[in-house]
């Protein structure tokens, strides 16, 4: 069936350093993607969102890139904090309505 | 206010017992949803509510009985649960669920259920 994975599990980084979380999509039909950031005991939070008819979107220290022709999404976080330390997730919606697809998840440790 | 507010926080029940779940968002949305979420796992939609009636049920099992009283408010009855329905469950909005263009979903903290 269709579904929504993620490369790495778990993404080990440096407080300073950027970080890459990518995510592989599978439906072709999806148009819009959003990035969550869950940590420990909350619930997820909206980081940033992308609509298909668009390849780049910029937040405050966060940059989503959508490329469809691979079906490939990222999120690039600048100057990791240790406050970034959480599991994010990608989800899609499936291109009919807003009943999101979440990806597996990735494990971002920000090392001091 | 950009909120979404579950109660309670924390929940303990036995196999037998009744007890609600309830969600809470003053956003305007008029989409709600329930969702499912086992520890290191990726949350699992449940039910989805749109305009105060269920579009989407994803095969869940009776025990769970949805509920949207009004436009603000989600509730989650539970009744003769099983230990592995033990989870995280998260309510989320949204502005709208299809044909009026997507938004972003709000989830709330999530009541941690434990069946004992």
């Amino acid at each position: 069936g269709e579904s929504v994975g993620l490369h790495l599990p778990t993404l080990s980084v440096q407080e300073g350093d950027n970080s890459i979380i990518n995510c592989a999509y599978s439906n072709s039909a999806s148009d819009y993607f959003i990035w969550y950031k869950q940590e420990s005991g909350k619930g997820p939070q909206f980081i940033i969102d992308i609509r298909s008819n668009m390849d780049k979107r910029q937040g405050q220290r966060v940059t989503v890139l959508l490329n469809k022709t691979v079906k490939h999404l990222s999120l690039q976080i600048a100057a990791t904090q240790p406050g970034d330390s959480a599991v994010y997730f990608c989800a899609e919606n499936g291109g009919a309505t807003n009943k999101l697809i979440f990806g597996t998840g990735t494990l971002l440790a920000v090392q001091p | 206010d950009t909120e979404v507010t579950q109660t309670p926080k924390h929940l303990v029940m036995g196999m037998t017992n009744k007890k609600s779940l309830k969600c809470e968002q003053h956003m305007g949305h008029r989409a709600m949803y329930w969702y499912k979420q086992k520890a290191k796992k990726p949350p699992e939609l449940m039910f989805v509510y749109s305009y105060e009636k269920l579009s989407i049920n994803e095969s869940v099992p009776s025990r769970f009985s949805p509920e949207c009283p009004n436009s603000s408010l989600l509730n989650l009855h539970l009744h003769a649960l099983q230990p592995e329905d033990s989870a995280l469950y998260l309510c989320a909005s949204s502005q709208y669920f299809s044909g009026q263009g997507d938004t972003e979903a709000f989830f709330g903290q999530g009541t941690r259920l434990t069946v004992v």
